[in-house]
């Protein structure tokens, strides 16, 4: 079983605001990084450490944490943002990155 | 650009050994931990294997210690993956995945191969 857990799946109406959370207790002491994955694709990296987003993705992506949860923020959702979104961190033990969350499918309507 | 490219994927029976292969391009592969992530069809990402940039530490995921041997040639920039008694569940897309630091614990997966299908069957 996954040590990060995430819901299957969240929608979000065009132009909205979504947020996708990622609870685990390895988040009280190391961030998360989110990875998008669209159909057929291989994952790509949208957010890491605090609050930082690789070249070339959008700023309407935002990170953040609280406790035992990191969550990713869509602000204004497009409909090329539907896809899975997994987030990763270290075990509990923080001896590797091995831990993914189970994923979220993110729908927009 | 930074490109990573498997390849060596297949089909195996159970019981059989396969060997992936990543070729990296476009950064000092030297300088970087890389990784290996499964995807089972239909399922969620599962994290297999590191090996930190000097070759001197590795991980395995408890579903593959004892079968699986991550190995790198920084000399011809190409990361592996020893596969061994392999099992039915074993069968997914294999990633190969760039670290954003040296060691293998830390920082995240700034880029990701387009991965190589392996299955294992009868």
């Amino acid at each position: 079983s996954s040590e990060l857990t995430q819901d299957p799946a969240v929608s979000v109406a065009l132009g909205q605001t979504v947020r996708i959370t990622c609870q685990g207790d390895s988040l009280r002491s190391y961030y998360a990084s989110w990875y998008q994955q669209k159909p057929g694709q291989a994952p790509v990296l949208v957010i890491y450490g605090k609050n930082n987003r690789p070249s070339g993705i959008p700023d309407r992506f935002s990170g953040s944490s609280s406790g035992n949860t990191a969550s990713l923020t869509i602000t204004g959702a497009q409909a090329e943002d539907e896809a899975d979104y997994y987030c990763n961190s270290r075990d509990s033990s923080g001896n590797h990155l091995g831990v993914f969350g189970g994923g979220t499918k993110l729908t927009v309507l | 650009e930074v490109q990573l490219v498997e390849s060596g994927g297949g089909l195996v029976q159970p019981g059989g050994s396969l060997r992936l292969s990543c070729s990296a391009s476009g950064f000092t592969f030297s300088s970087y931990a890389m990784h290996w992530v499964r995807q089972a069809p239909g399922k969620g990402l599962e994290y297999v294997s590191a090996i930190s940039s000097n070759g001197g530490s590795t991980y395995y995921a408890d579903s593959v210690k004892g079968r699986f041997t991550i190995s790198r040639d920084n000399s011809k920039n190409t990361l592996y993956l020893q596969m061994s008694s392999l099992r039915a569940e074993d069968t997914a897309v294999y990633y190969c995945v760039k670290g954003a630091v040296a060691a293998i614990v830390g920082g995240h997966f700034d880029y990701w191969g387009q991965g190589t299908l392996v299955t294992v069957s009868s």
